[in-house]
C-alpha cells in the first residue's frame, strides 16, 4: 500500500539559512507524482511543488528544491534562505496511479516549521 | 478571482444533527475533494468526485453523504452517523486527469461538536 512518512514533528532554522524537510514514501507503482505544500495557521493548504517518478531532474521553484533520490524513495523538499514567513507546517504528498483515473493524493503527518529572526 | 470558497468557516453543532459544508469553485475544475485533518494527522480523503452526478468514497466515508448536481459545487454533509465529527475540512479541486496538476484547496471549514 502506499504510504508517506514524516519523521520530523518540528524543526527551528534560522533566519536566511537553509533547511530541509524530510519524505519518504512507499508504493509499488512505477508512475507516481510527489507534491510539497505549506498550510500556515489560516488553514488553506498552498502547493509549492511537484515531482514525477520519471523525471530525470530535482524539481525547483524559486527558493523551494525537491532532492528526489528514486533508489532511497525520499523526496526531501529543501528551503533555501529562509524568511519568517517560512514559518508554517509542510505535508508530502503522493499521487496514487498514473494520475488519470483519480488523481487522490495521500499525505504525510505534516513538519511544523519554525524560522527564527 | 478564481479560486476555492468554503463555507462556513467555523461551525458548532449539538450531537446528533446533521451539517453540511459548502464548497464551490469557479476555476473550470472538473475535480473535486473532501479531506479531514485531525491534530498532528496528515489530511484524509473522505469524497473525491470526477465529473457532475458521480462521486466516490475515499479511505474514511462513513458517516459522511456528498453530492455533485453542479460543476462548481460539492457539499459535504455530516451525519450524525459520523461518530467523531470535530475536525477541520478541507475541499479541494483539480483540472483534467493529466500527470501533474496538484490540487488546489479551499481555507477550510472548522467543525465542532459540542
Amino acid at each position: 500500500a502506499q504510504k508517506i512518512t514524516q519523521t520530523q514533528p518540528g524543526m527551528f532554522v534560522q533566519e536566511k539559512e537553509a533547511v530541509t524537510l524530510d519524505c519518504t514514501y512507499d508504493t509499488s507503482d512505477p508512475s507516481y507524482g510527489l507534491f510539497w505544500y505549506k498550510q500556515p495557521s489560516s488553514g488553506e493548504m498552498i502547493f509549492l511543488i511537484y515531482q514525477g517518478s520519471y523525471d530525470q531532474q530535482n524539481a525547483t521553484e524559486g527558493r523551494y528544491s525537491l532532492n528526489f533520490q528514486k533508489a532511497r524513495k525520499s523526496a526531501n523538499l529543501v528551503i533555501s534562505a529562509s524568511q519568517l514567513g517560512d514559518s508554517a507546517m509542510y505535508f508530502c504528498a503522493m499521487r496514487e496511479g498514473h494520475g488519470g483515473a483519480t488523481n487522490k493524493l495521500i499525505f504525510g503527518t505534516g513538519t511544523l516549521l519554525a524560522v527564527q529572526p | 478571482d478564481g479560486g476555492i470558497t468554503q463555507s462556513p468557516k467555523y461551525l458548532f453543532r449539538k450531537e446528533g444533527q446533521n451539517v453540511t459544508l459548502s464548497c464551490e469553485q469557479n476555476l473550470n475544475h472538473d475535480a473535486m475533494y473532501w479531506y479531514r485533518q485531525d491534530p498532528g494527522q496528515g489530511l484524509r480523503l473522505i469524497y473525491y468526485s470526477q465529473i457532475v452526478n458521480d462521486f466516490q468514497k475515499g479511505d474514511i466515508a462513513e458517516g459522511y453523504s456528498v453530492s455533485r448536481e453542479k460543476k462548481e459545487s460539492f457539499p459535504l454533509t455530516v451525519t450524525s452517523a459520523q461518530k467523531n465529527p470535530t475536525a477541520f475540512y478541507l475541499c479541494a479541486s483539480r483540472f483534467g486527469s493529466g500527470e501533474a496538476g496538484e490540487l488546489f484547496f479551499g481555507e477550510g471549514s472548522r467543525l465542532t461538536v459540542l
